[in-house]
């Protein structure tokens, strides 16, 4: 049973182009948590979706962040004409549902640098 | 007021030590908590959920304190392998979403 996916691990992005990050979560999970970390700096939420539908999407930069998660394949995350701010590692957890007595499985990332 | 607050540390301490880190979080309605560790900005791996009875796993015993909004998390006997970043993370509310703090940076000496 593999783990959450996340693709690409590396990912470097010129100024103004558009970055696509791609998470597969659990067997069997339908919950998706996308969280970013900044350098020197914790993790933040930033989105929660369910198949189809997004929950939360409290913790989103208002504008250049979309997320969906299909009915088929990958839950994408997509920032529009990256800076050099958003220059971070992003995370991509799964859950099975609202239960959270077992806390949440982690992909190993996709860390973008913006140059 | 951040969500969920840790001390930052670093907390350097020799092999075989005794060490305690501290957390509070502000939602009350906040129903799980859990301890995570994560190794040079790699993926956070779930160290154990913290239950209000206390929980101990081998070296590792988590305490909860509901009345006061605390969670702590005892590492007895360290190793050099424990180095690492501890954080503490609570659910939001009656949600899906987990609140991570900032971590507490600890680095075991020889």
């Amino acid at each position: 049973n593999a783990g959450v996916m996340q693709n690409p691990r590396h990912l470097v992005r010129r100024r103004g182009q558009e970055a696509r990050l791609r998470c597969s979560p659990m067997k069997g999970h339908s919950h998706v948590y996308w969280y970013r970390q900044l350098p020197e700096e914790g993790l933040k939420f930033m989105v929660y979706l369910q198949k189809e539908n997004i929950i939360d999407e409290s913790g989103m930069p208002k504008e250049r962040f979309s997320a969906e998660f299909p009915k088929e394949g990958p839950s994408i995350l997509r920032i529009q004409q990256v800076v050099r701010g958003d220059s971070a590692a992003y995370f991509c957890a799964s859950s099975p549902g609202t239960g959270l007595y077992n806390g949440y499985t982690f992909g190993s990332g996709t860390r973008l640098t913006v140059v | 007021r951040k969500e969920v607050e840790q001390d930052p540390g670093p907390f350097n301490v020799p092999e075989g030590a005794t060490v305690a880190f501290n957390c509070t979080y502000s939602n009350s309605a906040s129903q799980s908590f859990f301890w995570y560790r994560q190794d040079c900005r790699k993926e956070p791996k779930l160290l154990m959920s913290v239950y209000s009875s206390g929980n101990e796993d081998g070296r590792f015993t988590a305490q909860l304190n509901r009345a006061s909004q605390y969670i702590s998390l005892l590492i007895r006997d360290s190793k050099l392998s424990d180095s690492a970043t501890y954080l503490c993370v609570v659910n939001s509310g009656n949600t899906g979403k987990l609140i991570f703090g900032q971590g507490t940076t600890l680095q075991v000496k020889p």
